[in-house]
């Protein structure tokens, strides 16, 4: 069963404009993890926050934590046509012996 | 370094035919997964190998079967291929488990006819 699910399921913006995606869990976590797989490529990791980190940034990309929601987010600041990708949350299996990803967000940049 | 390489990128098979997976690492990781990815179900875990010398079911292991050969090397393998497998497969590797972030191949993109 899915650990992490991922909203919206697809997202659509403009250039420029922000893209704010969303990640739920279901137990307690160590950390959580987003990744972006580009068409027919494997995935590749962006940033990981631990579960006693609230927010983190790396460049454009800023992921909170709210371990009490259950939840987190991916803002991804001034889109480019390059951000294209799906995009995963991932957390640990209840055994904390492998990373469980969720189903994704697609997200479109047009120019 | 390479990072995470997959042999083959493509390939096609029958029903009932079988075949193995290759995937190494020169990252001098821990842990190998593999996965496989389907549209809309985002990916499954197959079986991952936590160190040298051990192996661990995931969430789909029905069909498959792994051999950690080496600190490197993690190979997945189909013994009687169902049209129900094909997928995109995807083998990683990390550090330490759920700790550190994982490292992806390419793929091997797997059609059972």
């Amino acid at each position: 069963s899915q650990q992490g699910e991922e909203d919206p399921q697809a997202l659509s913006i403009q250039e420029g404009e922000n893209a704010t995606m969303n990640c739920s869990y279901k137990t307690s976590i160590n950390n959580l993890q987003w990744y972006r797989q580009n068409s027919g490529r494997g995935l590749v990791h962006l940033i990981l926050i631990r579960s006693n980190e609230r927010e983190k940034h790396s460049g454009r990309l800023r992921v909170t934590l709210d371990t009490s929601k259950k939840s987190s987010s991916l803002l991804i600041t001034a889109s480019r046509a390059a951000d294209t990708a799906s995009y995963f949350c991932a957390t640990a299996n209840q055994a904390g012996t492998a990373l469980i990803f969720g189903k994704g967000t697609t997200l479109s940049v047009s120019s | 370094n390479a990072g995470v390489t997959q042999t083959p990128k493509f390939q096609v098979l029958k029903t009932g035919q079988s075949m193995t997976l290759q995937c190494a690492q020169d990252m001098n990781h821990n842990s190998m997964y593999w996965y496989r990815q389907d549209p809309g179900m985002g990916l499954r875990l197959i079986y991952y190998s936590a160190s040298e010398g051990t192996t661990d079911k995931g969430e789909v292991p029905n069909g498959y079967n792994v051999s950690r050969l080496n600190k490197r090397e993690f190979s997945l393998r189909l013994e009687s291929a169902a049209p129900s497998q094909t997928s995109v497969y995807f083998c990683a590797s990390s550090d330490l488990l759920v700790y550190n972030e994982q490292f992806f191949g390419p793929g091997t993109r797997l059609t059972v006819l």
